[in-house]
């Protein structure tokens, strides 16, 4: 099993731009989450989702936007980037909710001019 | 006061020492508490859970107090593959879903 991955793994955008980062996991995982890290801040959710078809806004949804149209997969839609979304951007997925461990993808490490 | 506070190091200690870490938290209807451990740019994975009983895996040890708000971290005999940070986790469900992450606290373990 490959887990939890993430596309890209690195990727440098100018202010103004749109992309989307993909999660995918095999797991067959209920929950999955995206999450912003930054120094000194921890890792911020952004957003979640319950299972296929839903998605629900975490602590720092703005800017961004998600899709969950396959159960295995997750995609996070930067709309138009700004210099604040510069960060390393981690998935993860869980069993079910809370009390579960979560298993986190490599990262992705953006770069906004 | 944040929600999640851990002091975030370093802590730097010879191989084969013993070292605790606390993290505390502000909200008393947290519910789950875990440990994660996360290596210089790579994503966190889970170190241990952390039951009100306390739990034990090897050389970890993890507590949680709830009167005083706060979960502990013991290393015995460190191994220079401690070297790492280690994250705190506290979940809530108060109206809205949270798995909130302290900063982390630094580890390094010297030859």
């Amino acid at each position: 099993n490959a887990g939890v991955t993430q596309t890209p793994k690195f990727r440098v955008l100018k202010t103004g731009q749109s992309m989307t980062l993909l999660c995918a996991q095999d797991m067959n995982h209920e929950y999955m989450y995206w999450y912003r890290q930054d120094p000194g801040m921890g890792l911020r959710l952004i957003h979640y989702s319950v299972g296929e078809g839903t998605t629900a806004k975490g602590e720092v949804p703005d800017g961004y936007n998600v899709s969950r149209l396959k159960k295995q997969n997750f995609l996070l839609g930067l709309e138009s980037a700004a210099p604040s979304q510069t960060s390393v951007y981690f998935c993860a997925s869980s069993k079910q909710g809370l009390a579960y461990e979560q298993y986190f993808g490599p990262g992705t490490r953006l770069t906004v001019t | 006061r944040k929600e999640v506070e851990q002091d975030p190091g370093p802590f730097n200690v010879p191989e084969g020492a013993t070292v605790a870490f606390n993290c505390t938290y502000s909200n008393s209807a947290s519910q789950s508490f875990f440990w994660y451990r996360q290596d210089c740019r790579k994503e966190p994975k889970l170190l241990m859970s952390v039951y009100s009983s306390g739990n034990e895996d090897g050389r970890f040890t993890a507590q949680l107090n709830r009167a005083s708000q706060y979960i502990s971290l013991l290393i015995r005999d460190s191994k220079l593959s401690d070297s790492a940070t280690y994250l705190c986790v506290v979940t809530l469900t108060s109206g809205t879903y949270k798995y909130i992450f302290g900063t982390g606290t630094r580890l390094k373990v010297l030859a």
